[in-house]
């Protein structure tokens, strides 16, 4: 079965802190994506990134980053410099690409991340 | 810019009573998706449309609930017979289809946030 596992439920940091928000998937596929979204206050999903089964690099994007780890099936995200505007709700996910047809996401129980000024 | 947008916001309404939801997609997607988020959670999988068919719904989508996409742009969602266990935010989203790493992206609506009382 394909499973999403966040095992932190809350984070709080004080600006400017580095934070490591943790993602363990489970899945048999050999092809599949993962995904990070956020959720701020306002409820409305944002996504943030897209990585395929094939593709372990890692990726930066200003002060996120992403490292994908097949070997121990682990996409974890890292915030640099954590901001008051980065406190949200953090949800990784899955997805199985099957016979050509996207189907459904698999979501973490996300991470809520608390940034204290 | 026009996203996934999602009618009503909010939706009050009694036990028993029967509820729809609307989502317009982006217009180019030919895939929309129906979620379940309750408080403290991922959002759930409910249904998924490649232009007017459904093509996978979930158990959690009981006899009460359906999904329709009459002419493969906007959907309904109608819940009938409300139970207080419905209480939840509705979310809706859509995707491009094709075999490109595009495809996966889920663009989320804001969602309706159904209270039943």
């Amino acid at each position: 079965a394909q499973k999403v596992t966040q095992a932190q439920t809350e984070i709080s940091v004080v600006e400017k802190e580095d934070v490591t928000l943790d993602c363990v998937y489970e899945t048999r596929d050999t092809t599949y994506y993962l995904f990070w979204y956020k959720q701020p206050p306002s409820g409305e999903l944002v996504f943030l990134i897209r990585r395929n089964s094939f593709d372990e690099q890692n990726e930066i994007s200003g002060r996120y980053s992403w490292n994908f780890q097949k070997s121990t099936s682990s996409f974890n995200f890292t915030i640099t410099a954590s901001q008051v505007v980065d406190s949200a709700v953090y949800f990784c996910a899955l997805s199985e690409k099957n016979a050509g047809n996207n189907r459904k996401l698999i979501w973490g129980l996300g991470t809520s991340l608390a940034v204290n000024p | 810019d026009t996203g996934v947008s999602q009618n009503p916001r909010h939706k009050i309404t009694k036990r028993g009573q029967n509820v729809t939801f609307r989502c317009d997609p982006i217009s180019e997607h030919n895939r929309l998706y129906w979620y379940r988020q309750t408080l403290g959670q991922g959002p759930e999988f409910l249904t998924y449309f490649q232009n007017e068919a459904q093509l996978e719904k979930s158990r959690l989508l009981s006899d009460r609930f359906s999904a329709e996409r009459p002419k493969g742009s906007f959907s309904t969602l109608e819940i009938q017979r409300t139970e207080q266990g419905d209480s939840a935010m509705y979310l809706c989203a859509s995707s491009p289809s094709g075999f490109s790493l595009e495809d996966n992206e889920q663009f989320f609506g804001p969602g309706t946030r159904l209270t039943v009382l």
